[in-house]
């Protein structure tokens, strides 16, 4: 079974800030792992995706990730941080690219941007 | 193409009650998958539909159903609603197969159970 653990349940930055959001999984083979992230009221938007292809995997809004197979991570970066990008984000695994097993979802990090 | 829909966006029903939720997912998307959010339990996957048969189930009880039309729409139902399903009902679509299938989500049903 998989799982994954999100490190820190609200991450505060100043706007402009680097914004680091941390990943952890548990997979016993390799995985498809995901950001998305949730506005108020929303619902869940992709942000990105590992796919193999490469470790580190670049999304919209600025946003990218790395894929790191010694340490199971998948932290979400961002180089400065924008009002806008206040929200919920969600990393989530799955073995079977998403299919029929669906998603395993962290318990998702609240984005705080401090003006 | 038009994203993934879900009807009532609310809903507020009754202990005992039954409810069903509707999702229509993103032309061509085969397969629909149905998540439970709450602030206790954060996302969690209920069951996935392709071709209209379940091919996979959470961990949740037996009152928790859904079925799967030829058009690939989904509906979910609850029955016997407890507090506790109170909730937002999210659905997802995917293209359907083997390799990365992201999913799609919807706006989410908020249900409240009073």
């Amino acid at each position: 079974a998989q799982s994954v653990t999100q490190l820190g349940s609200h991450v505060s930055v100043s706007e402009g800030a680097l914004v680091l959001l941390r990943c952890n999984y548990s997979s016993s083979v390799p995985p498809y792992l995901f950001w998305y992230v949730q506005y108020p009221n929303q619902g869940l938007q992709l942000l990105l995706k590992y796919t193999s292809a490469a470790t580190l995997v670049k999304g919209i809004n600025g946003f990218e990730a790395e894929f790191k197979k010694s340490e199971t991570s998948f932290h979400l970066t961002k180089p400065s941080a924008h009002m806008s990008d206040a929200a919920e984000y969600f990393c989530a695994v799955s073995v079977s690219g998403g299919g029929a097993d669906g998603l395993t979802f962290g318990k998702g990090t609240h984005l705080i941007i401090q003006p | 193409k038009a994203g993934v829909t879900q009807t009532p966006r609310y809903l507020i029903k009754t202990r005992g009650q039954q409810v069903t939720l509707s999702c229509s997912p993103i032309s061509g998307h085969r397969s629909v998958s149905w998540y439970q959010q709450t602030p206790g339990q954060g996302l969690q996957f209920l069951f996935e539909y392709f071709s209209e048969t379940q091919r996979n189930k959470g961990n949740f009880p037996g009152r928790f159903s859904g079925r799967q039309f030829s058009n690939s729409r989904s509906e979910m139902n609850v029955s016997t609603l407890e507090l506790g399903d109170s909730a937002l009902y999210l659905c997802a679509s995917s293209l359907a197969g083997q390799g990365l299938r992201e999913q799609y989500f919807g706006p989410g049903t908020r249900l409240t159970v009073t």
